[in-house]
């Protein structure tokens, strides 16, 4: 099966600018999650969606950052304006639960510089 | 708070070692546990996954404990090779509704050929 996908894989920006991100998960999976991975530490979740629907939000910075998942699939997240600590890896991962089970798949992530 | 930890935060090895990570958990009500394995650049690749009813999944030269009780799981790694060169993370999902999902900071594996 194909994987998640995510695009673009690099993007470089200036501070106040904005930024968008997309991403188009495993066909099926029900669940989309949005995390950011600064250097040196593991991923944190900004945002989870079940089907097109909001499941957890609490650490997305409301204020700059937003994101959308249309029809259940593809999903886009938004910075608008960029700070420098928004420089980060951003992952995206999608989950189908079978069973009791919950294994996340990730896309390989865009990294974001902001200057 | 659920905070996840991994011990240590590097590891430098020769080839053929066997070796353990460590990963340690402050809220033991956990749903399961997650290893995985991110290379430079790279998403992230599920190795493991132990659900709270389990206490160890095998997957090659992979075996990965859980001890809730302790707030504790290991990833043993047997005959190590270079090409297991990479940073390996745990997460913990904390209930069986949202699925969320707590990262631990990584552990830094480098296999010397």
């Amino acid at each position: 099966e194909a994987g998640v996908a995510q695009s673009p894989r690099y993007k470089i920006i200036e501070k106040r600018q904005s930024v968008a991100f997309w991403c188009n998960p495993i066909s099926g999976h029900a669940t989309l999650y949005w995390y950011q991975q600064i250097l040196g530490q593991g991923p944190k979740l900004l945002i989870q969606f079940q089907n097109n629907g909001v499941v957890d939000d609490s650490q997305l910075p409301k204020d700059r950052f937003s994101a959308e998942r249309l029809k259940g699939v593809d999903s886009t997240l938004k910075i608008q304006p960029a700070k420098l600590e928004d420089s980060a890896v951003y992952l995206c991962a999608s989950s189908s639960v079978r069973g009791s089970k919950n294994i996340q798949y990730f896309g390989a992530g865009t990294r974001l510089s902001v200057l | 708070k659920q905070e996840v930890t991994q011990i240590p935060a590097a590891l430098s090895v020769p080839e053929g070692e066997n070796l353990v990570l460590n990963c340690s958990f402050t809220d033991s009500a956990i749903y399961n546990l997650q290893w995985f394995r991110q290379d430079p650049g790279k998403g992230l690749t599920s190795l493991l996954l132990i659900q709270s009813s389990q206490r160890e999944q095998t997957s090659g030269r992979l075996n990965a404990s859980l001890d809730k009780s302790s707030g504790r799981s290991t990833l043993y790694i047997a005959a190590s090779q270079p090409g297991d060169s990479a940073t390996y993370l745990c997460a913990v999902s904390l209930t069986s509704g949202t699925y969320k999902y707590i990262f631990g900071t990584g552990t830094r594996l480098k296999v010397l050929a």
